[in-house]
């Protein structure tokens, strides 16, 4: 069956520029959960949603950064006023449930260079 | 905070040779233990995943881990690595609370030489 897809899969982007990456999840995943991978890093968590509910946005890095999920499917990631430190992979994970006993799937990422 | 270390960046083995990477996490409570390989242009997936009970694993393509409660650790092994094991190997954890966002170690990059 059809995994996480994410779009557009590469972003340029000139600085101060505003941005949305889009994650279709896998059908029917209650959980879905945005990390951001920086060149040489691994994956850092963003924030997570179960349905269209954003239970945690911790990790967005600074109030630029905006998400969400209204319907509950799709999700959409918004950068405002891009920076150069924004360049990384974004990557979308879903899960059928929000406890770890069930597996995240993750997405092809979007890789964003901001110039 | 948890975290998660993984000490060796840049692996080179030759075909037919072990594998141990290792990985170390740090956190108080109870947790759960995965390993994600990203194989050269594939999304991240899982390899094996530890909850609770046999602290050895078996994971997929032959690779296990072990949990070490005493160490912190939970180190990936296989016995014969194969060429088409080239790929990034990331060690995660989750606590056993509520929402199970990851926290990635940095990654381990196998090369495996015919």
């Amino acid at each position: 069956g059809a995994g996480v897809s994410q779009s557009p899969r590469y972003k340029v982007a000139k600085r101060g520029q505003d941005v949305a990456l889009r994650c279709d999840p896998i059908s029917g995943h209650v959980s879905l959960f945005w990390y951001q991978q920086a060149l040489g890093q691994g994956p850092e968590f963003l924030t997570y949603f179960q349905n269209e509910a954003q239970l945690d946005k911790s990790g967005l890095p600074s109030d630029r950064f905006f998400a969400e999920r209204p319907e509950g499917s799709v999700s959409t990631l918004k950068i405002q006023r891009t920076q150069q430190e924004d360049s990384a992979v974004y990557l979308c994970a879903s899960s059928l449930d929000r406890r770890s006993s069930y597996e995240q799937y993750f997405g092809p990422g979007t890789r964003l260079t901001v110039t | 905070a948890q975290s998660v270390s993984q000490h060796n960046h840049h692996v080179i083995l030759s075909e037919a040779a072990s594998l141990e990477l290792g990985c170390n996490y740090s956190y108080g409570g109870t947790v759960n233990l995965f390993w994600y390989v990203q194989y050269p242009g594939q999304h991240l997936q899982l390899l094996l995943k530890y909850f609770s009970g046999d602290p050895l694993v078996k994971g997929i393509k032959g690779f296990e881990a072990e949990f070490i409660k005493s160490k912190f650790s939970f180190n990936l092994r296989k016995p014969s690595v194969q060429w088409s094991d080239t790929a990034e190997y990331f060690c995660a954890v989750t606590n056993t609370g509520t929402a199970s966002k990851l926290t990635f170690g940095t990654g381990t990059r196998l090369q495996v030489t015919l």
